[in-house]
This record gives C-alpha cells, sequence and structure tokens, in this order.
C-alpha cells in the first residue's frame, strides 16, 4: 500500500523556472494538502482541496497555483520559481468523511531548490 | 490563527531516560495531533486526542483542554526514537477541522 506518493524527491530549479509537484494518494482520501516546511518555522499550508474539483488557499499561496486533477492527484505548481521557494514540500491527504479531527497522511516531502 | 508553541526546541537524552515535550496552544480546540518527523524526513501522525490521555506502546499523550496544553511521553527511550515531534491543531475558523496549525517541532536524540 503506497499511501502518499511525491515526485519528484529532489530538484533544483533556476530562478525563473517553473516546475509541478506532482502527488498521488491511493486511499481514497477526499482531501488532499501541500505545505512547506522551512527552518525554523513549522509546516505551513499552501492549498487545500477538500475534494475533486475544489481548492482553498492556505497561509501562503502566492508564487503557486494548483490542480486537483481527480480524487487521486493533486498537484502543486511553481510558475516562475523565485529563491524564496527553496524549501521542502509535503504533500498530505485525509479521508474528511464529515467526521472532524482526522488524521493526515504524508508524502516523502520533495526537497526543491531555487538557485 | 491558533499560536502554537512546542518545548523544548531540542532535547538530548541517554537511552532508557523518561522523555517529555510539551505543547501549548493558544486558542480552545477540539482535538489536537501528534506527529513524528523521522530524521530521513517522512511524517507520520502518532496521536489524535481532544481529552485525557493515550498510549500506544511506549509513547503516552495527554491533553488539558483548559490550560491548553499538552504532553507526548516517551517510556524508556531508545535510540531509534530519535526524531523531530511536532504537535499540530485545528484552525479555530476552519469548522470541518482539517486545516492545521503546526508547532516548529522539538528534535529528540538518544543517545545509547
Amino acid at each position: 500500500n503506497a499511501g502518499v506518493t511525491q515526485t519528484p524527491k529532489f530538484q533544483v530549479l533556476k530562478t525563473g523556472q517553473s516546475m509541478t509537484l506532482q502527488c498521488a494518494q491511493d486511499m481514497n482520501h477526499n482531501s488532499m494538502y501541500w505545505y512547506r516546511q522551512d527552518p525554523g518555522m513549522g509546516l505551513r499550508l499552501i492549498y487545500y482541496s477538500a475534494s475533486e474539483g475544489t481548492t482553498d488557499k492556505g497561509e501562503v499561496p502566492n508564487g503557486y497555483n494548483v490542480s486537483r486533477l481527480n480524487k487521486r492527484e493533486f498537484s502543486l505548481r511553481l510558475e516562475s520559481a523565485a529563491p524564496s521557494q527553496t524549501s521542502v514540500y509535503f504533500c498530505a491527504s485525509s479521508p474528511n468523511t464529515g467526521a472532524p479531527n482526522q488524521p493526515q497522511h504524508f508524502g516523502d516531502g520533495t526537497r526543491l531548490s531555487i538557485l | 490563527k491558533n499560536e502554537v508553541e512546542q518545548s523544548p526546541q531540542n532535547l538530548t537524552a541517554q537511552e532508557g531516560e523518561f522523555i517529555t515535550i510539551n505543547c501549548s496552544y493558544s486558542v480552545g480546540i477540539s482535538a489536537l495531533h501528534w506527529l513524528q518527523q523521522h530524521p530521513g524526513g517522512g511524517i507520520v501522525s502518532l496521536f489524535m486526542l481532544s481529552s485525557g490521555k493515550k498510549k500506544h506502546g511506549r509513547l503516552i499523550a495527554t491533553i488539558n483542554i483548559q490550560e491548553k496544553h499538552s504532553s507526548l511521553h516517551i517510556t524508556a527511550s531508545h535510540p531509534r526514537d530519535s526524531a523531530v515531534y511536532i504537535c499540530a491543531v485545528p484552525d479555530p475558523l476552519d469548522f470541518g477541522n482539517e486545516k492545521l496549525t503546526f508547532g516548529t517541532g522539538t528534535r529528540l536524540t538518544i543517545i545509547p
């Protein structure tokens, strides 16, 4: 059972380049999330999707776009990468079956460096 | 937004010691999450609790809703417990309790 799969695991970009981080879950979860983790800071929510076809901005959405392609997949796009977007990115999912406070399941992360 | 503070930021202990990690938050919540981030980076959910105490093996989590405080205890600590432990609480404006605010984590190192 793969859980939440993120690709790629590592990426180096030049300022101004674009790229898409991929995330897929095989747990039939409704909600999916993109976070970034920076040194000395807690995980911060970039975008959130409560169900297929819906997305919502989180705490730090500027410079990012997302696409909930289907129930399984939630991608994060950097249109014009900036050094401030150097970070470790995590995708997560949760059941969101209506019951509150359900655990989130995380991917292994993508370490992204912008030069 | 809920403010989450964890203490200590770093903790080094000898194998076998009893470990306590603390988490305080500013706004009342319905439940609190404890997560573990492995040295390789992966994050797993350990506990979700809304009252009292929960125990999984050598890990015990407690919460005091009135004092807005939770603790994570590890009994008979082992080097494999070395990780970053993170607490997280729901966003008070998110009625589905799906959006979380995370603490900065406590880095635990257990020396053999």
